[in-house]
């Protein structure tokens, strides 16, 4: 059962345009729900995550954008740089003792010069 | 102030052998866990813990063991070493709240 579903798996843009990333989960139970982003060689990072209280949150470049009702969340990156070329994760969970953070498959940013 | 460690950051093992992964952290942190990240396939949860003395199984225990006698370590065990866990094995922690999960710095693992 794949509890999170993520995409496109793959994306390029060019530099200065908009990267936009789409996660769709399972879970009505999730209340957390996080990007995380990794460069090659290195673990994953925590991005930008919301709460399902508020439909959007913006830091900087990054926004993310929930729909509760559709069960979607999704990751927008403006004025995408070369140096955001990364493999970005949703990452959904709860609060709840005993539980972990299920990852989607990720998508690989190229952004290009 | 070190966050995650893990050792080693790369080894090779023969099939049928055995080897313990090493993760420490020196945040005070109650949960910890370790995924494992095959290419194109996201992270999967191999094992967790809730605190020192208490694990649990994620979505694929199978042919790993953990343990955690201190909030510090949480080591993970390959019994008998195959090339389906060939991969790169991610240890994380984060305290009880809804904070951010740290991660190592990964080990790659080739099982030949």
């Amino acid at each position: 059962q794949q509890q999170v579903k993520q995409s496109p798996q793959s994306l390029i843009v060019q530099k200065g345009g908009i990267s936009i990333i789409n996660c769709a989960y399972e879970n009505t139970a999730f209340d957390y729900f996080p990007w995380y982003q990794q460069f090659p060689g290195k673990g994953p990072a925590l991005l930008i995550a919301i709460r399902p209280d508020v439909s959007e949150k913006k830091e900087g470049r990054f926004t993310i954008s929930f729909n509760k009702s559709a069960k979607q969340f999704s990751l927008h990156i403006m004025d995408s740089q070369p140096g955001d070329s990364a493999t970005y994760f949703c990452a959904p969970g709860t609060n709840q003792a005993g539980t972990a953070l299920i990852f989607g498959k990720g998508t690989t940013l190229s952004v290009s010069s | 102030n070190a966050g995650v460690t893990q050792t080693p950051k790369f080894r090779i093992l023969k099939i049928g052998q055995s080897m313990t992964l090493q993760c420490t952290q020196d945040m005070n942190h109650n949960y910890m866990y370790w995924y494992r990240q095959d290419p194109g396939m996201g992270l999967k949860l191999i094992y967790y813990s809730v605190g020192a003395g208490i694990t649990d199984k994620g979505e694929v225990p199978n042919g790993y063991n953990v343990s955690r006698s201190t909030t510090e370590d949480f080591p993970l065990r390959l019994e008998l070493a195959a090339p389906s866990q060939t991969s790169v094995y991610f240890c994380a922690s984060r305290s009880t709240g809804w904070e951010k999960l740290f991660f190592g710095s990964g080990t790659q693992l080739s099982v030949l």
